[in-house]
């Protein structure tokens, strides 16, 4: 089974900085790895899919890149909404998933 | 738009059969998933069921235990779980999966886009 491990657990930053989240995986994913953001009651929204293609109406500040075993998701000015928790999911051997334990983004 | 039902208490040992009605979108043209999330946990995929019903995939913890199917006309994907344990309680949430057309794939993200639904095992 390919383990996904997610860093920092916790960022906690302000709005309009720079937030960057981490996804490595224990073995190749190639570039089948996506980005889900979930708030609190909240299904998960999907945000990024095969690690750079944005999802539909999700706004540019929010990107993808990484391939292989790294990946990284970068919101270049945080906005109040993008707080949550966040997790990325591979489909290596689709059509069976893995997620990461999530990364929870906090307001400072 | 995808709508989770069919959630609620059971006791150990017991069964229960959830449903997740689509629209918005061909819904014989995509793969369908579901994926829980336990209490205070993070997200796992549990089964998906290919656009015609004939491939179908679970995670090792629910095998031969949870059914996966689905009814096209109805537009409804059905997850029939049995022998249900505690550690199977969470919220059960349906998923758009991969695009299948003219034989080819197409994938765009797993697309959770329903509230869903909370079953919770307990005696």
């Amino acid at each position: 089974e390919i383990v996904l491990t997610q860093s920092p657990d916790t960022l906690s930053l302000s709005p309009g900085e720079r937030a960057t989240l981490s996804c490595r995986a224990s073995q190749s994913v190639s570039g089948y790895l996506a980005w889900y953001q979930q708030k609190p009651g909240q299904a998960p929204r999907l945000l990024i899919y095969d690690a750079s293609n944005r999802a539909t109406d999700i706004p540019a500040r929010i990107s993808g890149s990484g391939s292989g075993t790294d990946f990284t998701l970068t919101i270049s000015s945080l906005e109040p909404e993008d707080f949550g928790v966040y997790y990325c999911q591979q489909r290596r051997n689709w059509p069976s998933y893995t997620f990461g334990q999530g990364t929870k983004l906090e307001i400072k | 738009q995808l709508v989770e039902s069919g959630g609620g208490l059971v006791q150990p040992g017991g069964s229960l059969r959830l449903s997740c009605a689509a629209s918005g979108f061909t819904f014989n043209n995509y793969w369908m998933t579901w994926v829980r999330q336990a209490p205070g946990k993070g997200l796992e995929w549990v089964a998906n069921i290919k656009q015609d019903g004939s491939e179908k995939d679970y995670v090792d913890s629910v095998k031969g235990r949870f059914s996966i199917s689905r009814d096209n006309v109805k537009k409804s994907l059905y997850l029939q779980m049995n022998s249900l344990r505690a550690d199977d309680t969470a919220v059960y949430y349906c998923a758009r999966d991969m695009a299948v057309a003219g034989g080819s794939y197409y994938y765009y993200g797993m697309d959770v886009r329903g509230q869903g639904t909370t079953v919770t095992v307990s005696s």
